[in-house]
C-alpha cells in the first residue's frame, strides 16, 4: 500500500527567506507525485507534479521540488518566501491506472513579516 | 473553462439525518474522485466514479455512497449521520492520459469543497 509522511506539522519562516518543506513516500513501483496548496477554508490547487523524467520539477508560485528515488523523497522548495505562500501544503502519491491519491497530514506554514 | 464546482459551499444538518453534495467536474472530464478531510484525519479518499460506474472506494462504511449521471456530474450522499463525519468535502476532477500504450490519470483539479457540519 502506497503511504506519504510529511515530517513537519509547522513551519514558521521568516519573509524573504528560504522553505523546504519534507515529503517521503513508499511505494513498490514508480509514483506519481504531486504537491498541492490549501488556503484556510479552500480546495487544493496543484503546485508541481512528478511523473518521469527530469528529477527537478518546477511548479507555479516560484516553487519547485525534487524527486530522489533512493531516499523516496519528494521535497518542496521556495527559495524566497512571501506573506501569500502562508497556507498547508499536501504531498501526494498516486498510482497510475486511475488510482486514488494518497495524501500526507500536511504541513502548515506561518510567514513572519 | 470552468473548473470543478461544488454545492453547496456549507451544509448544517443533525445527527440521523442525510446529506447530499454535489460536485461537477471539468468539462470534458469523465471521472470524479471524492475526499473527506477531517480535523485530524487528514485528506482520505471515498469513492471514485468514472464512466457512470464506482471504480474504487476508500476505507468507509456503505452509509456513504453517491452516484454518477450521464453529464459526468455527482453527487455524494451520507445516511445516518455522525458527528464524526464533520468535514470539508473535496470532489476531484481528473484528465486520462496514454503513456506508452498504457492509461493512468493525470493530475486531479479540485473543487472548493463542502463544509459539512453535523450537529
Amino acid at each position: 500500500a502506497q503511504s506519504v509522511t510529511q515530517p513537519d506539522i509547522h513551519i514558521t519562516v521568516s519573509e524573504g527567506a528560504s522553505l523546504e518543506l519534507r515529503c517521503n513516500y513508499s511505494y513498490g513501483a514508480t509514483p506519481y507525485l504531486f504537491w498541492y496548496v490549501q488556503s484556510p477554508g479552500q480546495g487544493l490547487q496543484l503546485l508541481l507534479k512528478y511523473f518521469s523524467g527530469d528529477t527537478l520539477v518546477q511548479g507555479i508560485k516560484g516553487f519547485e521540488a525534487e524527486f530522489k528515488r533512493s531516499q523516496s523523497s519528494f521535497n518542496l522548495r521556495k527559495p524566497s518566501v512571501h506573506w501569500s505562500d502562508a497556507a498547508e501544503y499536501f504531498c501526494a502519491v498516486g498510482a497510475a491506472a486511475g488510482n486514488k491519491l494518497t495524501f500526507g497530514g500536511g504541513t502548515r506554514v506561518l510567514v513572519k513579516p | 473553462e470552468a473548473g470543478v464546482t461544488q454545492s453547496p459551499t456549507h451544509l448544517i444538518k443533525t445527527r440521523g439525518q442525510q446529506a447530499t453534495l454535489r460536485c461537477s467536474p471539468i468539462s470534458g472530464h469523465t471521472s470524479v474522485y471524492w475526499y473527506q478531510q477531517a480535523l485530524g484525519l487528514g485528506l482520505q479518499f471515498l469513492l471514485w466514479y468514472d464512466e457512470g460506474e464506482e471504480r474504487n472506494r476508500g476505507n468507509f462504511p456503505p452509509r456513504f455512497s453517491g452516484r454518477q449521471f450521464p453529464n459526468y456530474s455527482s453527487e455524494l450522499n451520507v445516511n445516518a449521520l455522525e458527528l464524526e463525519d464533520s468535514a470539508l468535502y473535496l470532489c476531484a476532477s481528473p484528465l486520462a492520459f496514454w503513456v506508452r500504450g498504457r492509461s493512468g490519470t493525470d493530475t486531479q483539479y479540485f473543487g472548493p469543497g463542502t463544509r459539512l457540519t453535523v450537529l
